[in-house]
């Protein structure tokens, strides 16, 4: 099994800064096949990158996904005070497995 | 527009049974994959299984194996997840999702999810 480890546990930022975040994984992930998903508290999450770097219906251009291999990056580029939740990444190449997030934090 | 309306979670007794259902609407159900997801309180997303679009290929994770059972009912629209021998990690918010295809299975739609407590 595709262990994903994210880092940081939690990025504390203000508004307007650039947020990066992390995703590894213990084996090459095939095809670029990773995802990344949003989730604010008492909400379902929601996907925001698939394919590693493409972009969800209606996601801002502000996130871009990046990386290949085992390694990977969720950034964006200006946080606006929506963009505070918790960021999970996900592999769909071998079998299905989540990291354990990453929750982005207003300071 | 796509909707996944999950039903079915509640209070069960450590060794009970709950049976989950989830209503789908907006899209053309048999051409899809789809799956439950849980998210025990506090903590992050764990994949519980998947179902091909006919139901010919399932997943489980070896957490769940032996003691849950997915299904689907294509005329009818719904998903299912017959869960035996619960036990008090099974406490979770579950989701059903839908999965963008056979060949990416990532999630490009959530249900709202419905909350299981398994304590006694």
């Amino acid at each position: 099994e595709i262990v994903l480890t994210q880092s940081p546990g939690t990025l504390s930022l203000s508004p307007g800064e650039r947020a990066t975040l992390s995703c590894r994984a213990s084996q090459s992930v095939s095809s670029s096949s990773l995802a990344w998903y949003q989730q604010k508290p008492g909400q379902a999450p929601r996907l925001v990158i698939y394919g590693a770097s493409s972009r969800a219906t209606g996601i801002p251009d502000r996130f871009s996904g990046s990386g290949s291999g085992t390694d990977f990056t969720l950034t964006i580029s200006r946080l606006e005070p929506e963009d505070f939740a918790v960021y999970y990444c996900q592999q769909y190449g071998s079998s299905l497995t989540f990291g354990g997030g990453t929750e982005v934090e207003s300071k | 527009q796509v909707q996944l309306v999950e039903s079915g979670g509640g209070l069960v007794k450590p060794g009970g049974s709950l049976r989950l259902s989830c209503a789908a609407s907006g899209f053309t159900f048999s051409d899809y994959y789809l799956s439950w997801i849980r998210q025990a309180p506090g903590k992050g997303l764990e994949w519980v299984s998947y179902i091909s679009s006919s139901g010919s290929t399932i997943y489980y994770a070896d957490s769940v194996k032996g003691r849950f059972s997915i299904s689907r009912d294509n005329a009818k629209n719904s998903l299912f997840l017959q869960m035996n021998s619960l036990r008090a990690g099974d406490t979770a918010v579950y989701y059903c999702a839908r999965l963008r295809s056979k060949w990416e299975l990532y999630v490009d739609y959530w249900g709202q999810g419905t909350l299981v407590t398994v304590s006694s």
